[in-house]
């Protein structure tokens, strides 16, 4: 069973625009929500995370949308660059069980076209 | 550098030919795990470890093993390798609740 679902599967944008990937999650255990990103024939790394305590998280051009009530969170990619072009993973893990368990989506594929 | 490192980088195996691949951290941390990644299913985990001689299965652990004998090491095997076991592994370490991804390690079992 797939514990956070990731939206879209595959996304391309224009240099300059928006980009936007959607995570849901069903676990109201879940209380930290990194996002990973992964640039070919690399590992993942992190990217940005955020904390249930908080509705947004902004770092740089890469911002985190939390909305608890609904069990959603966003990353929205302000004036994307083509070096923003990876794959996205977001991730879920819950506080109290095994320390570092994280459980990932299924990624997002960014492309931007410059 | 702080770094997790991985070996072989690229395999390609014929089934049933017994495969180590191994992975190592400088971090001292205490929880290593490792992941299998296939086109449209993301990461998904095989095995983790707490700590030396503490391991436990994740959501894939059928075909694999793993020791963990040493802080820093915890090789995964693959005693008779089919081909649905082909895909891209990660092995990762962890501090606090942020994971350190080793580079990977593309497996193709013929």
């Amino acid at each position: 069973q797939q514990q956070v679902k990731q939206s879209p599967q595959s996304l391309i944008v224009q240099k300059g625009g928006i980009s936007i990937i959607n995570c849901a999650y069903e676990n109201t255990a879940f209380d930290y929500f990194p996002w990973y990103q992964q640039f070919p024939g690399k590992g993942p790394a992190l990217l940005i995370a955020i904390r249930p305590d908080v509705s947004e998280k902004k770092e740089g051009r890469f911002t985190i949308s939390f909305n608890k009530s609904a069990k959603q969170f966003s990353l929205h990619i302000m004036d994307s660059q083509p070096g923003d072009s990876a794959t996205y993973f977001c991730a879920a893990s819950k506080r109290g069980s095994t320390l570092g368990r994280l459980y990932f989506g299924r990624g997002t594929q960014l492309t931007v076209w410059p | 550098e702080a770094q997790v490192t991985q070996n072989p980088r690229y395999l390609i195996t014929v089934t049933g030919k017994k495969l180590t691949v191994t992975c190592s951290q400088n971090m001292n941390h205490e929880y290593m795990s490792w992941y299998r990644q296939d086109p449209g299913l993301g990461l998904r985990q095989i095995y983790y470890s707490m700590n030396v001689e503490v391991t436990d299965k994740g959501d894939v652990p059928e075909g694999y093993k793993v020791s963990r004998k040493e802080k820093r090491n915890f090789p995964l095997i693959l005693e008779s390798p089919s081909p649905n076991q082909t895909s891209l592994y990660f092995c990762a370490s962890t501090r606090g609740v942020e994971q350190f991804f080793g580079p990977g390690t593309r497996l193709t079992v013929l």
